[in-house]
């Protein structure tokens, strides 16, 4: 069965450096999307991509965030200047409809510790 | 704005024994409502959802949830556990129109089955 995939699936990072995060999705999914779980907290929407774009974002995913799709299978999110407050759990989900009842199929994280 | 709210962060039980996870949700407009289980170093994996009709809907393994518009919940029930049902438990929503694909999950309920 199909699905998606991430790595690394632990990262630890220094305050101030740059990371990427990467994922490949479902092969033939053209929706993908970047969500993120601070420890103890809720999993919240980061950006949703389609057609090369970013589609919607949140107000998290600010001037120090980009994603990228660089050669038709890899989805990377790039974190300019890691903060502390970034250390949180980084989901990858894809989907293959752009409809709000299509199913995102969900990566197993990328746990990001900033010390 | 949409939220929603799991109010148990841990539900232990036994096996055998009936669950019911809770999620209650918020919104000014009609939401679709899901239920994702995460087990341990996988990705979320989506159990059930609610899109419409029926307001009692089964998903895999063998659970099920009710749809309670006037009482705005989405308890997922489960008449039996088994120990391999220990994994966090999402409730998530996503605006029908206008919102973008976005989910919007709550806390997470920790289920653990006890022998």
């Amino acid at each position: 069965e199909p699905e998606v995939t991430q790595t690394p699936s632990h990262q630890v990072t220094q305050m101030g450096q740059e990371v990427i995060l990467r994922c490949v999705p479902i092969s033939n999914h053209l929706y993908f999307y970047w969500y993120r779980q601070i420890l103890g907290q809720k999993v919240e929407f980061l950006v949703s991509f389609y057609n090369n774009e970013i589609s919607e974002k949140s107000e998290i995913f600010d001037d120090q965030f980009s994603v990228e799709r660089p050669d038709g299978s890899n989805f990377t999110l790039k974190i300019r200047s890691t903060k502390l407050e970034d250390s949180a759990m980084y989901f990858c989900a894809s989907s293959s409809s752009g409809s709000p009842a299509g199913e995102q199929y969900f990566g197993p994280g990328t746990r990001l510790t900033v010390t | 704005a949409q939220s929603v709210t799991q109010l148990d962060s841990q539900v232990p039980v036994f096996e055998e024994a009936p669950v019911e996870l809770r999620c209650n949700y918020s919104s000014s407009v009609s939401v679709y409502l899901f239920w994702y289980v995460q087990y341990p170093n996988q990705g979320l994996q989506l159990l059930l959802k609610y899109l419409s009709g029926s307001t009692l809907v089964k998903g895999i393994n063998g659970f099920e949830a009710e749809f309670n518009k006037s009482q705005t919940s989405f308890h997922l029930r489960k008449p039996s556990v088994h120990i391999s049902d220990t994994a966090e438990y999402f409730c998530a929503s996503r605006i029908l129109t206008g919102g973008g694909n976005k989910l919007t999950f709550g806390t997470g309920t920790q289920l653990k089955v006890e022998l």
